[in-house]
């Protein structure tokens, strides 16, 4: 295991409503990265946060946004759920500045999104 | 632009046969970093190795070998003597600058499914 935690593992959502998704980092990892992985895709990257901060976004629209807190773990807020944001979301947590330098991203188990 | 071809969708062996799974990437970064990792049913993706692109040894661990070719631009994986748990789908991926600036933004693959038949 990882150390990496994400929470729920299963969703259902109606289209139209907002989801928020959970994840903590592994113990002293201070970048949380996030990812859509459609059926039969590989992931594909939304954003990413250093302490607390946004630090990098994919080609995803305003309706996805983020939070990281002070314990570094951190929420994907997604507003207007279409039918096409059905997916696993991929929480990785690393830690590019560490030292030892530690730059491999570890993923969380994701969170499987049906949107009906 | 990045990008990571994987042309393999499905590759199935039997047991105990050797399984190379190839990757092709691109970027006009001069310094990357190329990935594999493994994905099995439960979903979590899970870190095989990193290359830098600095580095085109080859590198050999237990069974599992890498072979990364700047020339060619691939970084292909080799599975000797498959075993059934080896039954995955497997990704490469690429991050353009060094991963230790805080932008280890990973751009995968559309992954290879591997089933390893006993």
């Amino acid at each position: 295991e990882t150390g990496v935690t994400q929470s729920p593992t299963h969703l259902i959502k109606t289209r139209g409503q907002q989801v928020t998704l959970r994840c903590s980092s592994q113990s002293g990892h201070n970048t949380v990265s996030w990812y859509q992985q459609a059926l039969g895709q590989g992931p594909q990257f939304i954003f990413q946060y250093y302490r607390e901060e946004e630090n990098g976004r994919g080609n995803f629209p305003p309706r996805f946004s983020g939070l990281q807190f002070p314990n570094y773990s951190s929420e994907l807020n997604v507003n207007a759920l279409e039918l096409d944001d059905s997916a696993l979301y991929l929480c990785a947590s690393s830690n590019p500045r560490g030292v030892p330098m530690n730059t491999e991203a570890f993923f969380g188990q994701g969170t499987r999104l049906t949107v009906v | 632009a990045q990008k990571v071809t994987q042309a393999q969708t499905e590759i199935s062996v039997v047991e105990k046969e050797d399984v190379t799974l190839d990757c092709v990437y691109e970027t006009r970064d001069t310094t990357y970093y190329l990935f594999w990792y493994k994905q099995p049913p439960s979903g979590e993706l899970v870190f095989l190795i990193r290359r830098n692109s600095f580095d085109e040894q080859n590198e050999i661990s237990g069974r599992y070998s890498w072979n990364f070719q700047k020339s060619t631009s691939s970084f292909n994986f080799t599975i000797t003597a498959s075993q059934v748990v080896d039954s995955a789908v497997y990704f490469c991926a690429l991050s353009g600058g060094p991963p230790n600036f805080g932008n280890e933004k990973l751009t995968f693959g559309t992954g290879t499914r591997l089933t390893i038949i006993p």
